[in-house]
């Protein structure tokens, strides 16, 4: 069966500081990872994504780093604020499929 | 930008209801996909169209049912609601393959 492991399950971090989220993969039949941000009673929405061929992409303060040979992806905050204190999940893409799958979510509290 | 507009946030239905969650996106995306959202379970997919009047099986269709007649227009049916189809609903659209999701903002069912 296919899945995302997604971890922690929830952060807590100071403002200023690095929380690091962390998905592992075990299909190697995924072309695409993208990061989703959740508010409460908001729906998830996409906030940055990586393909298989790049090791890392930056966005503002986020970052993906993306170990293909560990079949692993990461979400890093940089300079995190009280306002990025959020739900994340991350995703897979089934290559040549409509289909997504998701991580269980990390719920993030940063500390003003 | 894209939106999905979800017709309700807030539903409460009976057993054994008949259920209609709409949703409508705006800027002509070819797939659009049905989610629940449940604490600890992540988001699972129900069913999807990648076109109009085609739809798939996600990986829990059972008890519901969808309609796609216009391309903007994605429909979920609950045949007979039970209480363990109280969740989040959440419904997506995207372009085509290999492109992120956008999101509506989610209905929450109560089934009583």
């Amino acid at each position: 069966q296919q899945q995302v492991k997604q971890s922690p399950q929830s952060l807590i971090v100071q403002k200023g500081g690095i929380p690091i989220i962390n998905c592992a993969y075990e299909n190697t039949a995924f072309d695409y990872f993208p990061w989703y941000q959740q508010f409460p009673g908001k729906g998830p929405a996409l906030l940055i994504a990586i393909r298989p061929d790049v090791s890392e992409k930056k966005e503002g303060r986020f970052t993906i780093s993306f170990n293909k040979s560990a079949k692993q992806f990461s979400l890093h905050i940089m300079d995190s604020q009280p306002g990025d204190s959020a739900t994340y999940f991350c995703a897979a893409a089934i290559s040549g499929t409509y289909k997504y799958i998701f991580g269980t979510g990390t719920r993030l509290k940063v500390l003003a | 930008d894209v939106k999905v507009t979800q017709s309700s946030r807030y539903l409460v239905k009976r057993t054994g209801e008949k259920v209609f969650l709409e949703c409508v996106q705006d800027m002509d995306h070819e797939n659009m996909f049905w989610y629940r959202q449940d604490p600890g379970l992540g988001l699972r997919l129900i069913y999807f169209s990648y076109d109009v009047k085609m739809k798939e099986k996600g990986d829990i269709p059972e008890g519901y049912s969808v309609s796609r007649e216009k391309k903007e227009r994605f429909s979920l049916i609950l045949e007979s609601a039970s209480t363990n189809q109280t969740s989040m609903y959440l419904c997506a659209s995207r372009p085509g393959q290999g492109r992120g999701y956008t999101f509506g903002s989610g209905t929450r069912l109560t089934v009583v």
